[in-house]
């Protein structure tokens, strides 16, 4: 088994321009997670889901869209990229509701300039 | 918001010695977990502790939590090079986990 894995590895974006981040795992969990992390800040929830089509707003979403078109897939979208948006981005997923144990992926590394 | 605050930020000690990591938060909760993060990877789960238990052991791991306090400790003992990272509290209530910033853990051969 893979677990989770995310693609790509590391981006470089300027102000404005667009990308889709791309999480897939293939232990038939339900939810799943996006995450940034930033120094000093720890990890912050971005958006979430709990389950195929559904999506939910977590902590800090503005700036962001998600989607769960297929169980095992999660893509984050940047629409017009900040260079706020600089940052190390996980997704994690979790079989049970989000409150149990999370595998996460080894992250996306995103410069925006 | 970060629920979990651990506790030292960073601590460095010497290979066979014993870690004590302690993590604080401020509302009830349904379990408290311990997570590490190796320099440019992802998080790795260490260890669940629910609140109705008190202690945990994994290995050379020890994780206490006392709800009274609000409080949790992971101890890693007879600790190793390979330990040298950073580790995680986080906090499960309202179907979500919620990470504090973190403690920088090395470990010196």
């Amino acid at each position: 088994n893979a677990g989770v894995t995310q693609t790509p590895k590391f981006r470089v974006l300027k102000t404005g321009q667009s990308m889709t981040l791309l999480c897939a795992q293939d232990m038939n969990h339900e939810y799943m997670y996006w995450y940034r992390q930033d120094p000093g800040m720890g990890l912050r929830l971005i958006h979430y889901s709990v389950g195929e089509g559904t999506t939910a707003k977590g902590e800090v979403p503005d700036g962001y869209n998600v989607s769960r078109l297929k169980k095992q897939n999660f893509l984050l979208g940047l629409e017009s990229a900040a260079p706020s948006q600089t940052s190390v981005y996980f997704c994690a997923s979790s079989y049970g509701p989000g409150e149990e144990t999370q595998y996460f992926g080894p992250g996306t590394r995103l410069l925006v300039l | 918001s970060q629920q979990g605050e651990e506790d030292p930020q960073a601590l460095s000690i010497q290979e066979g010695e014993n870690a004590t990591m302690n993590c604080s938060y401020k509302t009830s909760i349904n379990n408290l977990q311990w997570y590490r993060q190796n320099s440019g990877r992802g998080l790795v789960h260490l260890i669940l502790i629910r609140s109705n238990e008190r202690e945990k052991h994994s290995g050379r791991l020890r994780v206490t939590l006392d709800t009274s306090k609000k409080s949790s400790s992971l101890l890693i003992t007879a600790s190793r090079a390979a330990d040298t990272a950073s580790y995680f509290c986080s906090t499960g209530a309202n179907s979500k986990l919620t990470f504090g910033k973190g403690i920088t853990l090395s470990v010196r051969p």
